[in-house]
């Protein structure tokens, strides 16, 4: 079975420019989750998706964040402009109904913002 | 508030078991992880425990869990090289399992042949 799939790995960007990841959940998952993940840091979350509804997006800063995940399966999360502090790894994590206790992980996007 | 502490590095001989501590603060989480974060990769599901029971074992991994305290540790018997990771301690944030993670800031394992 593939895992969680994110595109791309890595992304260096200036800033001011915009950016988007991908996510590709395993099959069947219809929770999603995308992560922020500083250096020497945990993850946080930043939005989680049952199907294609935003159930906890508290944590996402609104003002350049955005996140969508239109037909319940494939999800976008895209930074509009892209600052310095937003250098990090984005994680995408999937979880089957109703195992919320079982989030698995993508190997996540590096971006770097010069 | 809820959060999640852990100590930052432990360094120990391959063969040696491993002791990794977490504290937690939100007394209403329903299930505790354990998550390893090896380089460049994501975060891999170790092991979990539910709130009312007080230990969890599978195979070398030792999960102990004082509510009381509000302290989680895992125990990697006989370490080996492989084991060298990051290892999260997560509580599920608020009561109920509602898919919140809060993760603690990770503990490095390194293991020393």
């Amino acid at each position: 079975e593939a895992g969680v799939v994110q595109s791309p790995r890595y992304k260096i960007i200036e800033k001011k420019q915009p950016v988007a990841f991908w996510c590709n959940p395993i099959s069947g998952h219809n929770t999603l989750y995308w992560y922020l993940q500083n250096l020497g840091q945990g993850p946080e979350l930043l939005i989680r998706y049952e199907n294609e509804e935003a159930v906890d997006d508290s944590q996402l800063p609104k003002d350049r964040f955005s996140a969508e995940r239109l037909k319940g399966v494939d999800s976008t999360l895209k930074i509009q402009p892209a600052e310095l502090g937003d250098s990090a790894v984005y994680l995408c994590a999937s979880s089957p109904p109703p195992l919320y206790n079982e989030q698995f992980f993508g190997p996540g996007t590096r971006l770097t913002v010069l | 508030g809820e959060d999640v502490e852990q100590s930052l590095f432990l360094s120990v001989r391959e063969g040696d078991s491993s002791v990794i501590n977490c504290t937690y603060t939100d007394s209403s989480s329903t299930y505790l992880y354990w998550y390893k974060q090896e380089p460049g990769a994501g975060l891999q599901l170790l092991t979990y425990i539910f709130s009312n029971m007080d230990m969890k074992q599978d195979q070398r991994l030792t999960v102990l869990l004082n509510k009381k305290d509000k302290h989680l540790s895992l125990r990697i018997a006989d370490t080996q090289t492989g084991d060298s990771a990051i290892y999260f301690c997560a509580e599920s944030g608020g009561s109920g399992n509602t898919g919140k993670l809060i993760f603690g800031q990770g503990t490095t394992l390194q293991v020393k042949p």
